[in-house]
């Protein structure tokens, strides 16, 4: 099975703030790897698909980048609405499976 | 609109069995695999299994198999997810998640609103 482990499991920042969340998987999975925002309640919701791709509606502030085993999320200028827990996940094989999530708090 | 609409919240206690529902909406729904996706009291999402409407099959994650049954009823466009004998550490908010992709592994690109379950003696 492939192991998705993500970084930091909390991140505590400022709005304006640029944020980045790293997943690495346990083998190459590119380009089969998606970034999920959850908020407290609520089922997660898809940011980015294929690495890099922005889901339609989506704010321009969210970029994902990356290959192989290494992948990132930044948030290019905190936002009020983007606290939350995010994740990533791969859909290269069975098990699909998630990163354990990066909380994203207020500082 | 594609929607998934959960069956409500349950409170069971531990060796009862359960089975909770997801019904799509507004797309074809024995097109795109369906998910289930497990998130215990303020952990992360583990994703359980998937099943395929429009022949069954199915696939389950190696944490799930065995304790869980996936299924689905696609005269009524709807998925289950069932426990033939719950414990206390099946306490969880459940959700189901479609596919956007038909008939492929792919994100899930809609989400049902979720089906907290309770097991307590």
């Amino acid at each position: 099975d492939i192991q998705m482990t993500q970084s930091p499991a909390t991140l505590s920042a400022s709005i304006g703030d640029r944020v980045t969340i790293t997943c690495r998987a346990s083998q190459d999975i590119s380009p089969w790897l998606a970034w999920y925002q959850q908020k407290p309640g609520k089922a997660p919701n898809l940011l980015i698909y294929r690495a890099s791709s922005l889901e339609i509606g989506v704010p321009s502030r969210f970029s994902g980048s990356g290959s192989g085993t290494e992948f990132t999320l930044t948030i290019s200028s905190l936002q009020p609405d983007d606290f939350a827990t995010y994740y990533c996940q791969h859909y290269n094989s069975h098990p699909l499976t998630f990163g354990g999530g990066t909380k994203v708090e207020i500082k | 609109e594609v929607q998934l609409v959960q069956s409500g919240a349950e409170v069971k206690k531990p060796g009862e069995s359960l089975k909770i529902s997801c019904k799509g909406s507004g797309y074809s729904f024995t097109s795109y695999w369906i998910a289930w996706v497990r998130q215990m009291p303020g952990k992360g999402l583990e994703w359980m299994g998937i099943i395929s409407p429009g022949d069954s099959d199915t696939r389950y994650s190696p944490s799930f198999q065995g304790h869980v049954t996936i299924s689905v009823d696609k005269s009524i466009n709807t998925a289950y997810l069932q426990w033939s004998s719950l414990e206390a550490s099946d306490t969880a908010m459940f959700y189901c998640a479609k596919f956007r992709s038909p008939g492929t592994l792919s994100v899930f690109d809609f989400w049902g609103q979720g089906t907290l379950v309770t097991v307590s003696s």
